[in-house]
């Protein structure tokens, strides 16, 4: 069974541009989340989406938004972007909700805000 | 708020030596945890997870962590490390509602010959 997959996986952008990171999960998997991972902060959970519906977000400011689509596939968006926003963005899929259902994670996409 | 503490950033230790990577968690209900394992410029792979079925864990590439509750611990552990094994280490912990993974800042193992 094919991974979660990222696309793009390195992207350069300039301060006051948006950028939008794609995810595919693994196949029957209808969860999505998305962290940012930071040498600072470490890694940091943006949101979660089941079912087309986002059940969670992180302490991240509006500029961060995203959406899954009916197949699962799932769009994370910043707009506005700044330098702080440079990080390695990583997405995860799982078969349900609940504490219990581990996450398996895609390779990443690397941005740096220039 | 549920977290969790890696007691090391970085851990070196010999090829064929025990290797020890340390984690605490804070929660007040027993907790879902979990060990990831990332390599350069990849994502974070599973290592294992404890989900209060067994105290003693196994997980892949021979590595296993023990749930300790009167210690809030959950250390992860391999017999004998192999040079393949050096990457950076991350425990986490599954915050309350079940939606979001809790990490510590990460232990990057090193492994020489």
């Amino acid at each position: 069974k094919a991974g979660v997959t990222q696309t793009p996986r390195y992207l350069i952008k300039t301060r006051g541009q948006q950028v939008t990171l794609s995810c595919s999960p693994i196949s029957g998997h209808r969860s999505v989340s998305w962290y940012q991972q930071t040498p600072g902060q470490g890694l940091q959970f943006l949101f979660e989406y089941f079912s087309e519906t986002q059940r969670n977000k992180g302490n991240f400011p509006g500029r961060f938004s995203g959406r899954q689509f009916s197949n699962s596939r799932s769009e994370m968006n910043v707009s506005t972007l700044e330098l702080g926003d440079s990080a390695l963005y990583l997405c995860a899929s799982r078969t349900g909700q609940g504490p219990s259902y581990e996450q398996y994670f895609g390779p990443g996409t690397r941005l740096t805000v220039t | 708020a549920q977290s969790v503490t890696q007691l090391g950033s970085h851990v070196s230790v010999s090829e064929g030596a025990l290797v020890l990577l340390r984690c605490n968690y804070s929660s007040s209900v027993p907790p879902y945890l979990f060990w990831y394992v990332q390599y350069p410029n990849q994502g974070l792979q599973l290592l294992l997870k404890y989900t209060s079925a067994a105290t003693l864990v196994k997980g892949i590439n021979g590595f296993e962590a023990e749930f300790k509750k009167s210690e809030t611990s959950f250390h992860l552990t391999k017999p004998s490390a192999h040079m393949s094994d050096a990457a950076e280490y991350f425990c986490a912990v599954s915050e309350q509602a079940g939606t979001a993974l809790i990490f510590g800042k990460g232990t990057t193992l090193s492994v020489s010959s």
